[in-house]
C-alpha cells in the first residue's frame, strides 16, 4: 500500500490567500484525522472523520479553517483567509477502527505551510 | 484533561548504549498507547502500539511497557545505532474513537 498521501508537500503563500491541503487515506480505512504540528504547541488534533462524517471538530482553531471528506478516498483541509500564524506542518492520518479496537494510526508525510 | 509528558526532552548517547525513553500521562483511563518516530522533515512512523490490556510489546530491538495504574510507559531501544537518531513521540488514545493526545517528544542523538 502507498500509505497516506498528502499534497502539496510544501506551500508558501501570502497572507489572505486561500490554502487547500489534500489527503488520500489508506484504502479500507474508516477513520481520517487532521493534525497540526508547531514548535510551540506540538501536535494538535484539528478534526477527525469516521466513514466520511466529521465526528469531532473541536480542535479547529477558527472559522477560517474547514475540512471536508466527500468520499472514502479523499479529504481536504482549507484555510481561508490564511494568516502567518497558520504556518505549521499539517498531517493527515488514517486508521481502521482505532481506539477501542487497538489498531495503529498511520500518518502521511505532512504538508509544510508557510504564510508570509 | 489528559496531559502527556515526555522526559527528557533531549538525549545523547554513544552507539551501542541502550536507550530508555519515558512517557507519563495524567489520566489512567486510556484505551491504548502508541509510540512514534519522527525524522526531520518527515511524518510520523508508528513503532509500537500497546493495547490497554497489555503490559508490553516488542518488535526487534524495541520494547515498550505500559503501567496504566502509575500512568507510565517506557520505550527501550537495545544496542542503539546512529540510525536511531530521531524524535520519539508517545501518544495516548484519549477516547474510543482513536483521538490521540501527544507528548512533546524526546529528541535522541546516537553518536558513532
Amino acid at each position: 500500500d502507498a500509505g497516506v498521501i498528502q499534497s502539496p508537500r510544501h506551500e508558501v503563500t501570502e497572507m489572505g490567500q486561500e490554502v487547500t491541503l489534500r489527503c488520500k487515506p489508506i484504502s479500507g480505512h474508516d477513520y481520517l484525522f487532521w493534525y497540526r504540528q508547531t514548535m510551540m504547541r506540538g501536535l494538535e488534533l484539528l478534526i477527525y472523520f469516521n466513514n466520511n462524517v466529521p465526528i469531532d471538530d473541536s480542535g479547529m482553531p477558527e472559522d477560517r479553517f474547514s475540512a471536508k471528506m466527500p468520499n472514502a478516498s479523499f479529504s481536504t483541509l482549507k484555510i481561508q483567509p490564511s494568516e502567518p500564524r497558520d504556518s505549521a506542518v499539517y498531517f493527515c492520518a488514517s486508521s481502521f477502527r482505532p481506539g477501542a479496537q487497538g489498531n495503529t494510526i498511520y500518518f502521511g508525510e505532512g504538508s509544510w505551510l508557510t504564510v508570509v | 484533561k489528559q496531559e502527556v509528558t515526555q522526559i527528557p526532552a533531549a538525549l545523547s548517547v554513544p552507539e551501542g548504549e541502550n536507550l530508555v525513553l519515558n512517557c507519563s500521562f495524567t489520566d489512567s483511563a486510556i484505551y491504548n498507547l502508541q509510540w512514534f518516530r519522527q525524522d526531520p522533515g518527515k511524518g510520523l512512523t508508528s513503532l509500537l502500539l500497546i493495547q490497554s490490556s497489555q503490559r508490553e510489546q516488542t518488535s526487534g530491538r524495541l520494547n515498550a511497557s505500559l503501567d496504566k495504574s502509575s500512568g507510565r510507559s517506557t520505550l527501550y531501544i537495545a544496542a542503539s545505532q546512529p540510525g536511531d537518531s530521531a524524535t520519539y513521540l508517545c501518544a495516548v488514545f484519549a477516547d474510543s474513537w482513536g483521538k490521540l493526545q501527544f507528548g512533546a517528544g524526546t529528541q535522541v542523538v546516537v553518536t558513532p
